[in-house]
């Protein structure tokens, strides 16, 4: 079965300082897809960034990056230039075609000022 | 934002009361999902719809029913409310499956006494 691990429950970094935040999974899937999802204070659940494993070429939305080792089963998400607004909980997911996504348990994010 | 509300989004009810949520879409998207947030443990799909009258189950489907009879709407129903179900609920929507987006409704806070 797959699975979805974030090994970090909490992180803080300062503010205007790069956080990367880890994700692994278990697959023996070849094709794929991963998500990074943001969930703040509000709890309204948005994604992040989108990477299609048969890709090579790692994903980016502004700040936002992923370092994604499919050898490694790794899909890292870093945060440049952190900011106040990007404390929140971070969720990785996992999703196989015509399967369900699979969710990691959360990283919360602390932006320090 | 995509159009998606739920109803309520919070409620206290007793053990053994039947409960329904409501996830309400005006995306016109094909594919809805319930999932259950709890501390530890992530998000958790408990059912899924790929079409009006066509649900299937998720990871965490016992004591709860879904119905689909319009393309908006997405019901979740809680047969005989337990204390195990306190949690909070989410619905979320895509266009194209589980490897597609998904845009997350703001959630349902149920508590059962």
């Amino acid at each position: 079965a797959q699975t979805v691990t974030q090994s970090q429950p909490e992180m803080s970094v300062q503010e205007a300082e790069t956080v990367t935040l880890s994700c692994t999974y278990d697959t023996s899937e070849s094709d794929y897809y991963l998500f990074w999802y943001k969930q703040p204070p509000s709890r309204q659940m948005i994604l992040v960034i989108r990477q299609e494993a048969y890709k090579q070429q790692n994903a980016t939305e502004n700040r936002f990056s992923v370092n994604f080792q499919k050898a490694a089963k790794s899909f890292s998400l870093k945060i440049s230039d952190s900011q106040l607004g990007d404390a929140a909980m971070y969720f990785c997911a996992y999703n196989r075609r015509d399967d369900k996504i699979i969710f990691g348990k959360g990283t919360r994010l602390h932006i320090l000022p | 934002d995509a159009g998606i509300t739920q109803s309520p989004r919070h409620k206290v009810t007793e053990t053994g009361t039947p409960v329904t949520l409501r996830c309400h879409q005006t995306e016109n998207h094909r594919y809805m999902y319930w999932y259950r947030q709890d501390p530890g443990h992530g998000l958790r799909l408990i059912h899924y719809s790929y079409g009006v009258k066509d649900t299937d189950k998720g990871e965490v489907s016992d004591g709860y029913s879904v119905s689909r009879s319009k393309t908006e709407d997405f019901l979740l129903t809680l047969e005989s409310a337990t204390s195990s179900q306190t949690s909070v609920y989410f619905c979320a929507i895509s266009r194209g499956g589980s490897t597609d987006t998904q845009y997350f409704g703001p959630g349902t806070r149920l508590t059962v006494l």
